[in-house]
């Protein structure tokens, strides 16, 4: 069976510093990756997603970054962390034979202070 | 572009009692509909879909029914327990974005149930 993991679950870090949050897939081969963004009391925001190795597109200009560098992993990263990144980090995978759900990680709560 | 309205929150309930979130879209071509379930501190697990018109998706005792004429996929399940208490989305993948295949999420609708 698949399963996707995120780390770390929980991170705090100070504004300006840097940021990477991983995920992989388990199970699966040449998986659609995404993450989306969770702010407090708000909807999810898709923030980057990956068709294949090295093919990255981004939905909203941002002070983040992502990048795919192995099949079934996908990185979130930034190099100056901004007060308004705090929020809950979510990663998912959507098989090519699916009906077309994502599969979601546990995700990863940032607070920047 | 596509989008999901849902009803706003939170909405409270006694336990045994019916419920109802309502789910309105907007989108071009044939979406597919999908309800995702988040329990505090944890990520979100599909809870029901329907890829075309009329059909009903149902789980866990939920239900809620692809209505192409209204645009709606109302989430109903007759008797609510204390453990149902989450938030859930209503959510919409458009067939029509090739590769992609981005889902849009509503904002979210807290559900509370009471003893």
């Amino acid at each position: 069976s698949q399963t996707i993991h995120q780390w770390p679950a929980t991170l705090v870090q100070p504004v300006g510093s840097p940021l990477s949050l991983e995920c992989t897939v388990e199970g699966t081969s040449n998986p659609n990756l995404y993450w989306y963004r969770q702010a407090a009391g708000r909807g999810l925001q898709l923030l980057f997603y990956s068709v294949g190795i090295g093919q990255i597109s981004s939905e909203v200009p941002q002070n983040l970054s992502a990048s795919r560098p192995q099949d079934r992993q996908f990185i979130l990263s930034s190099k100056k962390l901004l007060l308004s990144d705090s929020g809950f980090y979510l990663c998912a995978w959507r098989g090519l034979a699916m009906g077309g759900e994502l599969f979601f990680g546990e995700g990863s709560r940032l607070t920047v202070l | 572009g596509d989008s999901v309205t849902q009803m706003e929150g939170p909405v409270t309930l006694s336990e045994e009692a019916f419920l109802t979130i309502n789910c309105t879209y907007t989108a071009t071509g044939y979406p597919s509909l999908f309800w995702y379930v988040q329990y505090p501190g944890e990520g979100l697990q599909l809870l029901l879909k329907a890829t075309k018109a009329d059909d009903k998706g149902s789980n866990k005792g939920f239900e809620a029914t692809y209505r192409k004429e209204t645009t709606s996929f109302h989430l109903e399940k007759g008797s609510v327990q204390v453990s149902d208490s989450a938030v859930y989305f209503c959510a919409l993948s458009d067939a029509l974005t090739g590769g992609g295949n981005k889902l849009t999420f509503g904002t979210g609708t807290q559900l509370k149930v009471e003893l």
